[in-house]
């Protein structure tokens, strides 16, 4: 298993420009979020997703959309970049039940940075 | 509003020099307790899950306790790669999917 995978590992944006970041998951976990890590702050949550077809937003939403078309990818979109969205972001995974619901996997990170 | 605050900030240790972390928290009803770590430039790697007072758990050096305010992460004669930035959140009971993270201890272990 490859786990969970992110692209690109790097990325530099000029304000207002978008771009996707992508994340897979090949342990076929119902659960998907997506991450962003500020220097002195913990983890805060962008979005969320409990399955195909189903988005909800978490505490920093603003700025970002996802969809999720499939159980593997989950993809998260800067529609209009700034400045306070450089960050380091990561794409998380687990199950929604079984013995192993609370295990969350996560990506290596994308570390971005909006000039 | 749920609160994860975790001391010390940063901690170096001798290896071989035992101590603990601490993730003191509020939250309207636990569902559970997250101890991660997290190497530099990777993203967090799960440890334990802690779920109800009195509840502990072990992996090779480090321990994992929990009381109703707060956790404790016990690191028994730390060894150099044992270095890292520990990471504990907690999941609200009801439903909620949202974790709410601390700012992590970075602990140091020379050798």
């Amino acid at each position: 298993n490859a786990g969970v995978t992110q692209t690109p590992k790097f990325q530099v944006l000029k304000t207002g420009q978008s771009m996707t970041l992508q994340c897979a998951q090949d342990m076929n976990h119902e659960y998907m979020s997506w991450y962003r890590q500020d220097p002195g702050m913990g983890l805060r949550l962008i979005h969320y997703s409990v399955g195909a077809g189903i988005t909800d937003q978490g505490e920093v939403p603003n700025g970002y959309n996802v969809s999720r078309s499939t159980t593997e990818d989950f993809p998260l979109r800067l529609l209009s970049a700034a400045p306070s969205q450089t960050s380091v972001y990561f794409c998380a995974s687990r199950p929604l039940s079984g013995g192993t619901a609370d295990t969350q996997y996560f990506g290596p990170g994308t570390r971005l940075t909006v000039l | 509003e749920d609160q994860v605050t975790q001391s010390p900030e940063a901690l170096r240790l001798q290896e071989g020099e035992s101590s603990s972390l601490n993730c003191s928290y509020t939250v309207s009803g636990l569902r559970g307790l997250f101890w991660y770590r997290q190497d530099p430039g990777k993203g967090p790697e799960f440890l334990f899950t802690l779920y109800s007072a009195g509840e502990e758990k072990e992996k090779e050096r480090l321990k994992a306790t929990l009381t109703k305010k707060e956790s404790f992460l016990h690191i028994t004669a730390p060894k150099p790669e044992d270095s890292a930035t520990y990471l504990c959140a907690v999941h609200r009971s009801g439903g909620s999917y949202i974790p709410t993270f601390g700012r992590g201890t970075s602990l140091i272990v020379h050798p």
